[in-house]
């Protein structure tokens, strides 16, 4: 069974820019969530999707949105980047939402020049 | 407000011995508890699961245990080897419901041959 697959796996943007995340999560899941990772702050929650619905939302600005389609793929939305947009965006999907462990991809580096 | 804390940055034991780590909490009643291992580059991979109700899970070399009066968890590795050398997250869930899971920002664990 494929695992979660997130594209691309490195980005490099600059400041105003908007970036798109792919995210294709293990076949059957239907929950994906998105984190943002950062050496200082670690695994910061962004937002969860189950079967197209936003169910659960971070502490993040408005700039930072997602969607989720009917084959469960899940895509992250960032509009006007700053310098501190830069860090590794993870997803992970679950069968379920809830009381779930969460598998996850290795990510997408975005670096924002 | 929430606050997840793991024991330190960097933990160093030698091979063949058990390694402990450690997650307190405050401000949090959580249902369950998560550990996860994260190797440099990749994303995060579930370990083990305890919910409140349960006072230590094991699996193989891992044992978890879980002390909601005190609000710590303890992640043991018994006959540790070098290729236990990852960082460890401890994560809750925040939502009681949702797949809103806060994360610890990790212990960083290394196993000297």
């Amino acid at each position: 069974k494929a695992g979660v697959t997130q594209t691309p796996r490195y980005l490099i943007k600059t400041r105003g820019q908007q970036v798109t995340l792919s995210c294709s999560p293990i076949s059957g899941h239907r929950s994906v969530s998105w984190y943002q990772q950062t050496p200082g702050q670690g695994l910061q929650f962004l937002f969860e999707y189950f079967s197209e619905t936003q169910r659960n939302k971070g502490n993040f600005p408005g700039r930072f949105s997602g969607r989720q389609f009917s084959n469960s793929r899940s895509e992250m939305n960032v509009s006007t980047l700053e310098l501190g947009d830069s860090a590794l965006y993870l997803c992970a999907s679950s069968l379920e939402t809830g009381l779930q462990p969460q598998h996850f991809g290795d990510g997408t580096r975005l670096s924002i020049l | 407000s929430q606050k997840i804390e793991q024991n330190s940055e960097a933990l160093n034991i030698q091979e063949g011995k058990t390694a402990t780590l450690t997650c307190n909490y405050t401000n949090y009643s959580p249902a369950y508890l998560q550990w996860y291992r994260q190797d440099p580059g990749r994303g995060p991979v579930f370990l083990l699961l305890i919910r409140e109700n349960e006072k230590e899970k094991r699996k193989e070399r891992l044992k978890v245990t879980f002390d909601t009066t005190l609000k710590q968890s303890l992640f043991h590795i018994t006959a540790s080897q070098p290729a236990d050398s990852a960082t460890y997250l401890c994560a809750l869930d925040s939502s009681g419901g949702y797949q809103k899971v806060t994360f610890g920002i990790g212990t960083k664990l290394q196993v000297i041959p």
